[in-house]
Protein backbone atom coordinates (compact mmCIF):
# COMPACT_ATOMS: atom_id res chain seq x y z
CA UNK A 1 0.00 0.00 0.00
CA UNK A 2 1.93 2.75 -1.13
CA UNK A 3 -0.09 5.59 1.13
CA UNK A 4 -1.89 8.89 0.04
CA UNK A 5 -0.43 9.99 -3.06
CA UNK A 6 -0.01 14.10 -4.10
CA UNK A 7 0.80 15.28 -6.97
CA UNK A 8 2.20 16.95 -8.06
CA UNK A 9 4.70 18.00 -4.57
CA UNK A 10 5.42 21.52 -6.12
CA UNK A 11 2.82 23.73 -8.37
CA UNK A 12 3.99 27.03 -9.54
CA UNK A 13 1.27 29.37 -11.00
CA UNK A 14 0.53 32.77 -12.08
CA UNK A 15 -2.03 34.96 -10.61
CA UNK A 16 -4.93 34.63 -12.65
CA UNK A 17 -3.84 30.77 -13.79
CA UNK A 18 -5.91 27.84 -12.74
CA UNK A 19 -4.23 25.17 -10.05
CA UNK A 20 -5.37 21.62 -9.76
CA UNK A 21 -4.33 19.41 -7.09
CA UNK A 22 -4.79 15.61 -7.25
CA UNK A 23 -4.82 13.69 -4.16
CA UNK A 24 -5.49 9.53 -4.49
CA UNK A 25 -6.64 8.06 -0.93
CA UNK A 26 -5.00 4.87 0.57
CA UNK A 27 -6.57 1.71 -0.86
CA UNK A 28 -9.91 0.98 0.44
CA UNK A 29 -10.69 4.42 1.93
CA UNK A 30 -13.18 6.18 0.73
CA UNK A 31 -13.10 9.50 2.89
CA UNK A 32 -10.82 12.44 1.54
CA UNK A 33 -10.04 15.42 3.68
CA UNK A 34 -8.12 18.36 2.10
CA UNK A 35 -6.13 20.91 4.90
CA UNK A 36 -3.99 24.15 3.76
CA UNK A 37 -1.33 25.13 5.54
CA UNK A 38 -0.58 28.85 5.06
CA UNK A 39 2.98 30.37 6.18
CA UNK A 40 3.50 29.77 9.86
CA UNK A 41 -0.19 28.74 10.53
CA UNK A 42 -1.38 25.08 11.35
CA UNK A 43 -3.52 23.22 9.04
CA UNK A 44 -6.83 24.49 8.08
CA UNK A 45 -9.50 21.75 7.39
CA UNK A 46 -10.78 23.00 3.88
CA UNK A 47 -13.50 20.23 2.86
CA UNK A 48 -14.23 16.52 3.30
CA UNK A 49 -15.80 13.98 0.60
CA UNK A 50 -16.85 10.59 0.37
CA UNK A 51 -16.95 9.26 -3.07
CA UNK A 52 -19.07 11.61 -5.42
CA UNK A 53 -20.48 13.48 -2.25
CA UNK A 54 -18.56 16.51 -0.91
CA UNK A 55 -20.06 16.19 3.09
CA UNK A 56 -18.36 19.24 4.39
CA UNK A 57 -17.22 22.48 2.67
CA UNK A 58 -17.39 24.66 5.44
CA UNK A 59 -13.36 25.41 5.54
CA UNK A 60 -13.73 26.42 1.43
CA UNK A 61 -13.38 29.55 0.59
CA UNK A 62 -16.37 30.62 -1.37
CA UNK A 63 -15.13 32.03 -4.34
CA UNK A 64 -12.35 29.96 -6.63
CA UNK A 65 -12.26 27.27 -5.09
CA UNK A 66 -13.67 23.68 -5.69
CA UNK A 67 -13.19 20.37 -4.87
CA UNK A 68 -14.51 17.09 -6.44
CA UNK A 69 -14.14 13.15 -5.46
CA UNK A 70 -15.59 11.23 -8.39
CA UNK A 71 -16.06 7.63 -8.57
CA UNK A 72 -12.75 6.55 -10.45
CA UNK A 73 -10.09 8.54 -10.45
CA UNK A 74 -8.18 10.89 -7.71
CA UNK A 75 -9.91 13.89 -5.86
CA UNK A 76 -9.12 17.33 -7.47
CA UNK A 77 -8.86 20.51 -5.69
CA UNK A 78 -9.12 23.20 -8.18
CA UNK A 79 -8.53 26.50 -7.47
CA UNK A 80 -9.17 29.31 -10.23
CA UNK A 81 -7.51 32.70 -10.93
CA UNK A 82 -5.02 32.18 -8.27
CA UNK A 83 -3.81 35.17 -6.45
CA UNK A 84 -0.52 35.00 -4.36
CA UNK A 85 -2.56 34.61 -1.16
CA UNK A 86 -3.36 31.19 -2.11
CA UNK A 87 0.59 30.44 -1.54
CA UNK A 88 0.44 27.47 0.36
CA UNK A 89 0.82 23.84 1.75
CA UNK A 90 -2.38 21.77 1.08
CA UNK A 91 -2.69 18.28 2.02
CA UNK A 92 -5.09 15.63 1.49
CA UNK A 93 -5.59 13.04 3.95
CA UNK A 94 -7.90 9.60 3.41
CA UNK A 95 -9.59 7.73 6.27
CA UNK A 96 -11.74 4.12 5.92
CA UNK A 97 -15.41 4.40 7.34
CA UNK A 98 -15.79 6.68 9.67
CA UNK A 99 -19.22 5.51 11.53
CA UNK A 100 -19.26 8.19 13.95
CA UNK A 101 -16.23 7.71 16.11
CA UNK A 102 -12.51 8.68 14.92
CA UNK A 103 -11.06 6.35 12.08
CA UNK A 104 -6.45 8.00 11.71
CA UNK A 105 -6.72 9.88 8.71
CA UNK A 106 -3.75 9.19 6.62
CA UNK A 107 -1.68 11.91 5.25
CA UNK A 108 0.14 12.74 1.75
CA UNK A 109 3.34 14.66 1.20
CA UNK A 110 1.12 17.65 0.18
CA UNK A 111 1.47 20.09 -2.39
CA UNK A 112 2.83 22.79 -2.42
CA UNK A 113 1.35 25.65 -4.58
CA UNK A 114 3.14 29.46 -4.80
CA UNK A 115 1.45 32.11 -7.19
CA UNK A 116 4.20 34.48 -8.42
CA UNK B 1 -15.72 27.04 17.41
CA UNK B 2 -13.31 25.02 18.36
CA UNK B 3 -9.43 26.14 19.07
CA UNK B 4 -6.31 24.58 19.54
CA UNK B 5 -3.29 26.76 20.95
CA UNK B 6 0.17 25.56 21.17
CA UNK B 7 2.02 28.24 22.52
CA UNK B 8 5.53 27.41 21.86
CA UNK B 9 6.67 27.71 18.05
CA UNK B 10 10.22 25.94 19.03
CA UNK B 11 11.12 23.95 22.21
CA UNK B 12 14.77 23.06 22.44
CA UNK B 13 15.69 20.49 25.07
CA UNK B 14 19.27 18.51 25.26
CA UNK B 15 19.07 14.53 25.08
CA UNK B 16 18.20 12.97 28.24
CA UNK B 17 16.21 16.13 29.70
CA UNK B 18 12.41 15.88 30.05
CA UNK B 19 9.94 17.10 27.55
CA UNK B 20 6.92 19.14 27.88
CA UNK B 21 5.08 20.33 24.35
CA UNK B 22 2.00 22.36 25.47
CA UNK B 23 -1.84 22.49 24.42
CA UNK B 24 -4.90 23.95 24.72
CA UNK B 25 -8.08 23.71 23.54
CA UNK B 26 -11.25 25.28 23.46
CA UNK B 27 -14.33 23.05 22.21
CA UNK B 28 -17.57 23.29 24.77
CA UNK B 29 -18.39 19.39 23.99
CA UNK B 30 -16.65 16.21 24.91
CA UNK B 31 -13.74 16.58 23.24
CA UNK B 32 -11.59 14.17 21.25
CA UNK B 33 -7.57 15.04 21.50
CA UNK B 34 -4.68 13.92 19.27
CA UNK B 35 -1.12 14.62 18.75
CA UNK B 36 0.48 14.47 15.30
CA UNK B 37 4.32 13.62 14.85
CA UNK B 38 6.18 15.35 11.07
CA UNK B 39 10.01 13.87 11.19
CA UNK B 40 11.88 15.76 8.82
CA UNK B 41 11.07 14.67 4.99
CA UNK B 42 8.35 12.21 6.21
CA UNK B 43 4.62 13.19 6.38
CA UNK B 44 1.92 14.15 9.22
CA UNK B 45 1.44 10.56 11.33
CA UNK B 46 -0.90 10.20 14.23
CA UNK B 47 1.17 9.88 17.24
CA UNK B 48 -1.55 9.06 20.07
CA UNK B 49 -5.18 9.66 20.57
CA UNK B 50 -6.54 10.62 24.05
CA UNK B 51 -8.86 7.90 23.96
CA UNK B 52 -6.53 4.54 23.77
CA UNK B 53 -4.39 6.14 26.85
CA UNK B 54 -1.21 4.66 25.93
CA UNK B 55 2.45 5.42 25.17
CA UNK B 56 4.29 5.66 21.85
CA UNK B 57 7.69 6.48 21.59
CA UNK B 58 7.89 6.96 25.69
CA UNK B 59 5.61 9.70 24.96
CA UNK B 60 2.32 10.67 26.73
CA UNK B 61 -0.87 13.21 26.91
CA UNK B 62 -3.14 13.16 29.63
CA UNK B 63 -6.35 15.09 28.96
CA UNK B 64 -6.81 17.27 31.77
CA UNK B 65 -10.86 18.79 30.80
CA UNK B 66 -10.40 21.32 33.96
CA UNK B 67 -7.55 22.92 32.29
CA UNK B 68 -8.68 22.12 28.77
CA UNK B 69 -5.09 20.97 28.36
CA UNK B 70 -3.42 17.57 26.99
CA UNK B 71 -0.10 18.32 26.80
CA UNK B 72 2.80 15.92 25.33
CA UNK B 73 5.19 14.09 27.86
CA UNK B 74 8.20 12.29 27.89
CA UNK B 75 11.06 11.88 30.73
CA UNK B 76 14.12 11.82 28.77
CA UNK B 77 14.26 13.52 25.14
CA UNK B 78 16.16 11.54 22.25
CA UNK B 79 17.40 13.03 19.25
CA UNK B 80 15.34 11.24 17.23
CA UNK B 81 12.64 13.09 18.51
CA UNK B 82 13.13 15.76 16.75
CA UNK B 83 10.29 17.13 15.27
CA UNK B 84 7.36 18.92 14.57
CA UNK B 85 4.43 17.89 16.63
CA UNK B 86 0.90 18.97 16.21
CA UNK B 87 -1.99 18.78 18.52
CA UNK B 88 -5.25 18.33 17.02
CA UNK B 89 -8.89 18.14 18.42
CA UNK B 90 -11.40 16.14 16.39
CA UNK B 91 -15.38 17.47 16.97
CA UNK B 92 -16.89 13.85 17.37
CA UNK B 93 -20.24 13.29 15.83
CA UNK B 94 -21.00 11.44 12.17
CA UNK B 95 -17.64 11.95 11.26
CA UNK B 96 -14.47 13.39 12.64
CA UNK B 97 -13.64 17.46 11.98
CA UNK B 98 -10.22 17.63 12.76
CA UNK B 99 -8.55 21.40 14.14
CA UNK B 100 -4.59 21.44 14.27
CA UNK B 101 -2.49 24.02 16.35
CA UNK B 102 -0.51 26.06 14.95
CA UNK B 103 2.58 23.36 15.63
CA UNK B 104 5.93 22.70 18.35
CA UNK B 105 8.62 22.30 16.82
CA UNK B 106 11.23 20.08 18.84
CA UNK B 107 14.54 20.23 18.86
CA UNK B 108 17.01 17.96 20.79
CA UNK B 109 19.94 18.82 21.63
CA UNK B 110 22.55 16.48 21.76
Amino acid sequence: NAGVMQNPRHLVRRRGQEARLRCSPMKGHSHVYWYRQLPEEGLKFMVYLQKENIIDESGMPKERFSAEFPKEGPSILRIQQVVRGDSAAYFCASSSSTGGSYNEQFFGPGTRLTVL
Amino acid sequence: AQRVTQPEKLLSVFKGAPVELKCNYSYSGSPELFWYVQYSRQRLQLLLRHISRESIKGFTADLNKGETSFHLKKPFAQEEDSAMYYCALGVSGGYQKVTFGTGTKLQVIP
